[in-house]
């Protein structure tokens, strides 16, 4: 089974605090991907990265960026945490596209960072 | 642009009820859809997904979800709710991009199974 590792289950950082959230997969997947989950919104896409060094903003970028140097690695940075980030982080993967029905894929996801800014 | 709209934030049924969830989509093409799970304090897992062929889907204990493109609609139901069911379901659109799909998710559905 792919795992897709997400580094801290629980996070309480201030207003103005830089935060790393760091993902971790396991089985050569291309597509890595943040998400953002609050009750009621569902899962909101901030980036996304098809390979190594390249990512995409999704729906709600702003006040995030990205980092993918290895593959097997995405992580999400706040520059600055805002209280208004304060949510469920979920990072996924999924395989590329290789094929007719690569929209099929199916992501999988880590456990979720919790994260809490004071 | 994609959207997925799921009627009902909160679903309650008794143990042994039939399980009906509600998801209506949005695509200007031929979508591929899932239903994902995510039990108390875990990530999401899938339960089932359309491609194409047969419109009735099954997933995962006993769930199973039919697309129906004239009601842009891909409801899920379980027969007979276990307590187990407890949980919060989502549906998704996925869209394909350049690279690989990008997955658009409803707002969620949180399921209560009384005893």
């Amino acid at each position: 089974d792919v795992k897709v590792t997400q580094s801290s289950r629980y996070l309480v950082k201030r207003t103005g605090e830089k935060v790393f959230l760091e993902c971790v997969q396991d089985m050569d997947h291309e597509n890595m991907f943040w998400y953002r989950q609050d009750p009621g919104l569902g899962l909101r896409l901030i980036y996304f990265s098809y390979d190594v060094k390249m990512k995409e903003k999704g729906d709600i970028p702003e006040g995030y960026s990205v980092s993918r140097e290895k593959k097997e690695r995405f992580s999400l940075i706040l520059e600055s945490a805002s209280t208004n980030q304060t949510s469920m982080y979920l990072c996924a993967s999924s395989l590329g596209r290789g094929g007719g029905t690569s929209g099929a894929n199916v992501l999988t996801f880590g456990a979720g960072s919790r994260l809490t800014v004071l | 642009a994609q959207s997925v709209t799921q009627l009902g934030s909160h679903v309650s049924v008794s143990e042994g009820a039939l399980v009906l969830l509600r998801c209506n989509y949005s695509s200007s093409v031929p979508p591929y859809l899932f239903w994902y799970v995510q039990y108390p304090n875990q990530g999401l897992q899938l339960l089932l997904k359309y491609t194409t062929g047969a419109t009735l889907v099954k997933g995962i204990n006993g769930f199973e979800a039919e697309f129906k493109k004239s009601e842009t609609s891909f409801h899920l139901t379980k027969p007979s709710a276990h307590m187990s069911d407890a949980a919060e379901y989502f549906c998704a659109v996925s869209v394909l991009k350049a690279a690989g799909n990008k997955l658009t998710f409803g707002g969620g559905t949180r399921v209560l199974v009384k005893p």
